[in-house]
Protein backbone atom coordinates (compact mmCIF):
# COMPACT_ATOMS: atom_id res chain seq x y z
CA UNK A 1 0.00 0.00 0.00
CA UNK A 2 1.31 3.42 -0.73
CA UNK A 3 1.99 5.34 2.18
CA UNK A 4 1.97 9.38 2.67
CA UNK A 5 2.67 10.80 5.92
CA UNK A 6 2.72 14.68 6.49
CA UNK A 7 4.20 15.58 9.95
CA UNK A 8 1.78 17.18 11.77
CA UNK A 9 -2.17 16.61 11.71
CA UNK A 10 -2.97 20.03 13.55
CA UNK A 11 -0.60 23.15 13.81
CA UNK A 12 -1.26 26.74 15.69
CA UNK A 13 1.09 29.59 14.08
CA UNK A 14 1.26 33.25 14.39
CA UNK A 15 0.89 36.01 11.86
CA UNK A 16 4.79 36.08 10.43
CA UNK A 17 6.23 32.84 11.52
CA UNK A 18 7.85 30.84 9.47
CA UNK A 19 6.20 27.45 8.93
CA UNK A 20 7.43 24.10 7.75
CA UNK A 21 5.38 21.54 6.10
CA UNK A 22 6.65 18.00 5.69
CA UNK A 23 5.61 15.13 3.95
CA UNK A 24 7.17 11.84 3.10
CA UNK A 25 6.21 8.96 0.89
CA UNK A 26 7.59 5.13 0.87
CA UNK A 27 6.75 4.56 -2.86
CA UNK A 28 9.77 5.79 -4.32
CA UNK A 29 6.84 7.72 -6.69
CA UNK A 30 8.42 10.51 -8.93
CA UNK A 31 5.52 13.39 -8.46
CA UNK A 32 4.95 14.76 -5.15
CA UNK A 33 1.88 17.50 -4.91
CA UNK A 34 0.96 20.28 -2.31
CA UNK A 35 -2.35 21.25 -2.35
CA UNK A 36 -4.93 23.48 0.29
CA UNK A 37 -8.50 22.58 0.61
CA UNK A 38 -10.99 25.06 1.70
CA UNK A 39 -14.49 24.68 2.35
CA UNK A 40 -16.30 25.66 -1.19
CA UNK A 41 -13.01 26.23 -3.17
CA UNK A 42 -11.82 22.56 -3.90
CA UNK A 43 -8.40 21.48 -4.07
CA UNK A 44 -6.10 23.75 -5.30
CA UNK A 45 -3.15 23.20 -6.25
CA UNK A 46 -0.19 25.27 -4.54
CA UNK A 47 3.51 23.74 -5.84
CA UNK A 48 4.77 20.05 -7.47
CA UNK A 49 7.74 18.32 -8.24
CA UNK A 50 8.45 15.60 -11.05
CA UNK A 51 12.19 14.80 -9.28
CA UNK A 52 14.26 15.87 -6.64
CA UNK A 53 15.24 19.45 -6.65
CA UNK A 54 13.03 20.33 -9.26
CA UNK A 55 9.62 22.55 -8.26
CA UNK A 56 6.98 24.08 -10.56
CA UNK A 57 4.31 26.30 -9.64
CA UNK A 58 0.68 25.37 -9.07
CA UNK A 59 -2.06 27.73 -9.56
CA UNK A 60 -1.64 29.71 -5.78
CA UNK A 61 2.23 29.55 -5.44
CA UNK A 62 2.07 33.14 -3.82
CA UNK A 63 3.13 33.12 0.10
CA UNK A 64 4.72 29.79 -0.29
CA UNK A 65 7.97 27.76 -1.17
CA UNK A 66 9.22 24.39 -1.46
CA UNK A 67 12.15 22.26 -1.30
CA UNK A 68 12.91 18.83 -2.47
CA UNK A 69 15.92 17.28 -1.77
CA UNK A 70 15.29 13.85 -1.74
CA UNK A 71 13.10 11.91 -3.48
CA UNK A 72 10.96 10.79 -0.82
CA UNK A 73 10.48 13.79 0.93
CA UNK A 74 8.94 17.25 -0.18
CA UNK A 75 8.51 20.29 2.25
CA UNK A 76 6.36 23.36 2.08
CA UNK A 77 7.22 26.10 3.61
CA UNK A 78 6.07 29.25 4.35
CA UNK A 79 7.99 32.18 4.56
CA UNK A 80 5.59 34.65 6.47
CA UNK A 81 2.32 33.11 7.80
CA UNK A 82 -0.76 35.44 7.57
CA UNK A 83 -4.14 34.66 8.84
CA UNK A 84 -5.30 34.01 4.51
CA UNK A 85 -3.09 30.81 4.65
CA UNK A 86 -5.67 29.29 7.41
CA UNK A 87 -6.62 25.40 5.81
CA UNK A 88 -6.14 22.04 5.53
CA UNK A 89 -2.68 21.16 3.72
CA UNK A 90 -2.81 17.61 2.24
CA UNK A 91 0.02 16.57 0.05
CA UNK A 92 -0.07 14.06 -2.56
CA UNK A 93 2.22 11.92 -4.65
CA UNK A 94 1.82 9.66 -7.71
CA UNK A 95 4.38 7.41 -9.76
CA UNK A 96 4.87 7.68 -13.65
CA UNK A 97 5.40 4.75 -15.39
CA UNK A 98 6.45 4.73 -18.87
CA UNK A 99 3.29 5.29 -21.62
CA UNK A 100 0.92 5.66 -18.94
CA UNK A 101 -0.39 8.08 -16.10
CA UNK A 102 -1.25 7.12 -11.93
CA UNK A 103 -3.57 8.77 -9.91
CA UNK A 104 -2.57 10.63 -6.77
CA UNK A 105 -2.23 9.13 -3.23
CA UNK A 106 -3.01 11.90 -0.81
CA UNK A 107 -1.56 12.13 3.37
CA UNK A 108 -4.18 12.47 6.13
CA UNK A 109 -3.44 16.60 5.86
CA UNK A 110 -2.47 19.35 8.45
CA UNK A 111 -5.07 21.46 9.71
CA UNK A 112 -3.08 24.90 9.60
CA UNK A 113 -4.39 27.69 11.64
CA UNK A 114 -2.57 31.16 11.45
CA UNK A 115 -3.70 33.64 14.87
CA UNK B 1 -16.30 28.18 -16.10
CA UNK B 2 -14.68 25.91 -13.82
CA UNK B 3 -12.38 23.36 -14.75
CA UNK B 4 -14.63 20.69 -13.45
CA UNK B 5 -17.73 21.25 -11.97
CA UNK B 6 -19.56 19.37 -9.51
CA UNK B 7 -22.71 19.70 -7.63
CA UNK B 8 -22.26 20.58 -4.34
CA UNK B 9 -25.32 18.78 -3.02
CA UNK B 10 -25.81 18.15 -0.20
CA UNK B 11 -27.62 15.03 -2.04
CA UNK B 12 -29.59 12.73 0.64
CA UNK B 13 -30.48 9.47 -0.39
CA UNK B 14 -32.08 6.83 1.80
CA UNK B 15 -30.30 3.79 2.84
CA UNK B 16 -30.83 0.91 0.10
CA UNK B 17 -31.29 3.22 -2.91
CA UNK B 18 -28.98 4.34 -5.73
CA UNK B 19 -26.46 7.77 -5.45
CA UNK B 20 -26.30 9.06 -8.53
CA UNK B 21 -23.09 11.43 -8.54
CA UNK B 22 -22.35 13.85 -11.66
CA UNK B 23 -19.37 15.28 -12.98
CA UNK B 24 -18.83 17.80 -15.92
CA UNK B 25 -15.60 19.27 -17.12
CA UNK B 26 -14.24 21.69 -19.86
CA UNK B 27 -10.68 20.55 -21.22
CA UNK B 28 -11.44 17.82 -24.16
CA UNK B 29 -8.10 16.69 -23.69
CA UNK B 30 -8.53 15.42 -20.54
CA UNK B 31 -7.12 11.71 -20.29
CA UNK B 32 -8.06 10.16 -17.14
CA UNK B 33 -10.63 10.56 -14.86
CA UNK B 34 -11.48 9.82 -10.75
CA UNK B 35 -13.69 9.26 -8.13
CA UNK B 36 -12.41 10.21 -4.37
CA UNK B 37 -14.20 9.91 -1.61
CA UNK B 38 -13.35 12.27 1.81
CA UNK B 39 -14.70 11.72 5.11
CA UNK B 40 -15.01 14.39 7.27
CA UNK B 41 -11.76 15.87 7.87
CA UNK B 42 -10.08 12.64 6.58
CA UNK B 43 -8.16 12.76 3.29
CA UNK B 44 -9.16 11.86 0.03
CA UNK B 45 -9.23 8.26 -1.17
CA UNK B 46 -9.37 6.78 -4.52
CA UNK B 47 -12.59 4.81 -5.05
CA UNK B 48 -12.86 4.62 -8.59
CA UNK B 49 -10.40 5.86 -11.93
CA UNK B 50 -11.75 5.33 -15.56
CA UNK B 51 -10.09 6.07 -18.65
CA UNK B 52 -12.33 5.25 -21.41
CA UNK B 53 -16.20 5.82 -22.49
CA UNK B 54 -18.87 3.47 -20.92
CA UNK B 55 -19.37 1.64 -17.62
CA UNK B 56 -16.59 0.32 -15.13
CA UNK B 57 -17.77 -1.21 -11.89
CA UNK B 58 -15.80 -2.24 -8.58
CA UNK B 59 -18.41 -3.52 -5.95
CA UNK B 60 -21.13 -1.53 -5.44
CA UNK B 61 -19.76 1.24 -7.56
CA UNK B 62 -20.13 2.36 -11.31
CA UNK B 63 -18.26 4.93 -12.98
CA UNK B 64 -19.87 6.12 -15.86
CA UNK B 65 -17.42 8.11 -18.79
CA UNK B 66 -18.93 10.15 -22.05
CA UNK B 67 -15.93 12.06 -23.37
CA UNK B 68 -18.36 13.47 -26.05
CA UNK B 69 -20.36 14.98 -23.70
CA UNK B 70 -17.50 15.56 -21.11
CA UNK B 71 -19.26 13.58 -18.74
CA UNK B 72 -18.51 11.41 -16.02
CA UNK B 73 -20.75 9.91 -13.18
CA UNK B 74 -20.52 7.58 -10.16
CA UNK B 75 -23.44 5.45 -9.56
CA UNK B 76 -22.97 3.90 -5.41
CA UNK B 77 -25.79 1.10 -5.60
CA UNK B 78 -27.26 -0.34 -2.26
CA UNK B 79 -26.13 3.22 -0.83
CA UNK B 80 -25.04 2.79 3.19
CA UNK B 81 -24.90 5.46 5.94
CA UNK B 82 -21.24 4.89 5.39
CA UNK B 83 -21.43 5.88 2.33
CA UNK B 84 -21.93 9.41 3.57
CA UNK B 85 -19.08 11.83 2.73
CA UNK B 86 -17.71 14.10 0.29
CA UNK B 87 -17.08 13.02 -3.50
CA UNK B 88 -14.38 14.62 -5.55
CA UNK B 89 -14.43 14.03 -9.47
CA UNK B 90 -11.04 14.41 -10.38
CA UNK B 91 -9.79 14.82 -14.34
CA UNK B 92 -6.25 14.70 -15.95
CA UNK B 93 -4.13 15.58 -18.70
CA UNK B 94 -1.23 14.19 -18.90
CA UNK B 95 -0.07 15.07 -15.44
CA UNK B 96 -1.88 17.56 -14.20
CA UNK B 97 -4.97 16.59 -12.33
CA UNK B 98 -7.93 18.88 -11.71
CA UNK B 99 -10.56 18.77 -9.18
CA UNK B 100 -14.02 19.52 -8.79
CA UNK B 101 -15.06 21.08 -5.26
CA UNK B 102 -16.61 17.97 -4.54
CA UNK B 103 -20.52 16.56 -4.05
CA UNK B 104 -21.71 16.06 -0.29
CA UNK B 105 -24.12 12.72 -0.03
CA UNK B 106 -25.71 12.13 2.87
CA UNK B 107 -27.32 7.73 3.53
CA UNK B 108 -30.21 8.32 5.76
CA UNK B 109 -30.94 5.08 7.55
Amino acid sequence: DVKVTQSSRYLVKRTGEKVFLECVQDMDHENMFWYRQDPGLGLRLIYFSYDVKMKEKGDIPEGYSVSREKKERFSLILESASTNQTSMYLCASSSRPAGAVDTQYFGPGTRLTVL
Amino acid sequence: QKEVEQNSGPLSVPEGAIASLNCTYSDRGSQSFFWYRQYSGKSPELIMSIYSNGDKEDGRFTAQLNKASQYVSLLIRDSQPSDSATYLCAVMRNNDMRFGAGTRLTVKP
